[in-house]
């Protein structure tokens, strides 16, 4: 049962224009959502977060929107940049006991086209 | 410097064998975790740790030990039960609930 999913293994992109990355999810008990970025052999890097609390947060050319209803949060860069070619995860946390345990969608792969 | 260290960054396990790979974090973060990588798919957690002395299981835990008997340290043994280790290994933390979790560079596993 998987409770992060990512439904698009890759996606290709012109630079300068959005990247909008999807993300659904099925458990309601999680409330705090991240997006990693990763590079092969290397270790995921934290792009950005979002607390169930809100449903927008935005850093710099990165904005994460969370709509609770529908399960589904998204990652949009803007504007896209070849250097934003790698594997992008969501992963979710949450669970009324505390835990902190952190479940991870399978990626997906942009590439930003020069 | 803080951050997270992995070693090995390649390790080779012959047939019947038990290997250890290493995870020291000077982040002061109280929870620790595992995650395995096979190609081409996402993060499964094998083991997790919020607190020195205690520890549970993740999604695939078989085949897989870990001991925390240090706040800075989570060692996870792949043992000879586990029948197919070939895979990236990575190693996070993080300072506590509904925060980032921070990874090292990993290691990669392969079996001779």
């Amino acid at each position: 049962d998987q409770q992060v999913k990512q439904n698009s293994p890759s996606l290709s992109v012109q630079e300068g224009r959005i990247s909008i990355l999807n993300c659904d999810y099925t458990n309601s008990m999680f409330d705090y959502f991240l997006w990693y970025k990763k590079y092969p052999a290397e270790g995921p890097t934290f792009l950005i977060s979002i607390s169930s609390i809100k449903d927008k947060n935005e850093d710099g050319r990165f904005t994460v929107f969370l709509n609770k209803s529908a399960k589904h949060l998204s990652l949009h860069i803007v504007p896209s940049q070849p250097g934003d070619s790698a594997v992008y995860f969501c992963a979710a946390s949450g669970d009324p006991s505390g835990t902190y345990k952190y479940i991870f969608g399978t990626g997906t792969r942009l590439k930003v086209l020069a | 410097d803080g951050g997270i260290t992995q070693s090995p960054k390649y390790l080779f396990r012959k047939e019947g064998q038990n290997v250890t790979l290493s995870c020291e974090q000077n982040l002061n973060h109280d929870a620790m975790y595992w995650y395995r990588q096979d190609p081409g798919q996402g993060l499964r957690l094998i083991y997790y740790s919020q607190i020195v002395n205690d520890f549970q299981k993740g999604d695939i835990a078989e085949g897989y030990s870990v001991s925390r008997e240090k706040k800075e340290s989570f060692p996870l043994t792949v043992t000879s039960a586990q029948k197919n280790p070939t895979a990236f290994y990575l190693c996070a933390s993080a300072p506590g609930y509904s925060s980032a979790l921070f990874f090292g560079s990993g290691t990669q596993l392969s079996v001779l």
